[in-house]
């Protein structure tokens, strides 16, 4: 079982739609997680990160981290063509070690059809 | 623009040669990462150096090797390459070690194909 699971999709959706991407984990040590937005052929940029569970909102962006279940969401509202990009979850251990590092899901591929 | 600087942006080379792929990280980020992203493998970790001393090791391969000099460029050394090495190389940078903030910037990335 790998560390991080995430669905590749691709994920398509209307322009204006609620999109809802998903990860789930199996390391219960990890307690920083982060969202990255990857366009086409660019590097990843940071989206949102959370500590621990909850929930942290930026503008049309949500994300959820329910540590119970070892699964984080992030949640787009009114999606836009712009948000077509592979989205890529992203978590890490807590301070110290080689686990300082942060481990990676596959990212989902979303397009946002106009 | 992340302020990381990848070079070069793409590279196509023969089986068995070496190659060196060079970073800039941010101005005042002591932290380098490289990442290794396939189609297949997603974004795998690499290597980590922290002001010139190497901090963590991923799933590197001997063939391959790092170093971060002292104005804190690095560079990533492939050689011996296969085709399987094929793949998006990305660099990121952070302002501190592991044990800082979670924001990582990541390059442009260097594409590199193995022929």
């Amino acid at each position: 079982q790998k560390e991080v699971e995430q669905d590749p999709g691709p994920l398509s959706v209307p322009e204006g739609a609620i999109v809802s991407l998903n990860c789930t984990y199996s390391n219960s040590a990890f307690q920083y997680f982060m969202w990255y937005r990857q366009y086409s052929r660019k590097g990843p940029e940071l989206l949102m990160y959370t500590y621990s569970s909850g929930n942290k909102e930026d503008g049309r962006f949500t994300a959820q981290v329910d540590k119970s279940s070892k699964y984080i969401s992030l949640f787009i509202r009114d999606s836009q063509p712009s948000d077509s990009a592979t989205y890529l979850c992203a978590m890490r251990e807590n301070y110290g070690g080689s686990q300082g590092n942060l481990i990676f899901g596959k990212g989902t591929k979303l397009s946002v059809k106009p | 623009d992340s302020g990381v600087t990848q070079t070069p942006k793409h590279l196509i080379t023969a089986t068995g040669q070496r190659v060196t792929l060079r970073c800039s990280p941010r101005s005042g980020d002591l932290s380098v990462y490289w990442y290794q992203q396939s189609l297949d493998q997603g974004l795998q970790f690499l290597i980590q150096y922290y002001n010139g001393e190497e901090r963590a090791k991923g799933n590197i391969l001997e063939r391959f090797s790092a170093q971060q000099f002292p104005d804190l460029h690095s560079e990533l050394n492939l050689s011996s390459l296969e085709l399987g090495d094929s793949a998006l190389y990305f660099c990121a940078s952070a302002r501190g070690g592991q044990n800082s903030g979670n924001t990582i910037y990541f390059g442009e990335g260097s594409w590199l194909t193995v022929v």
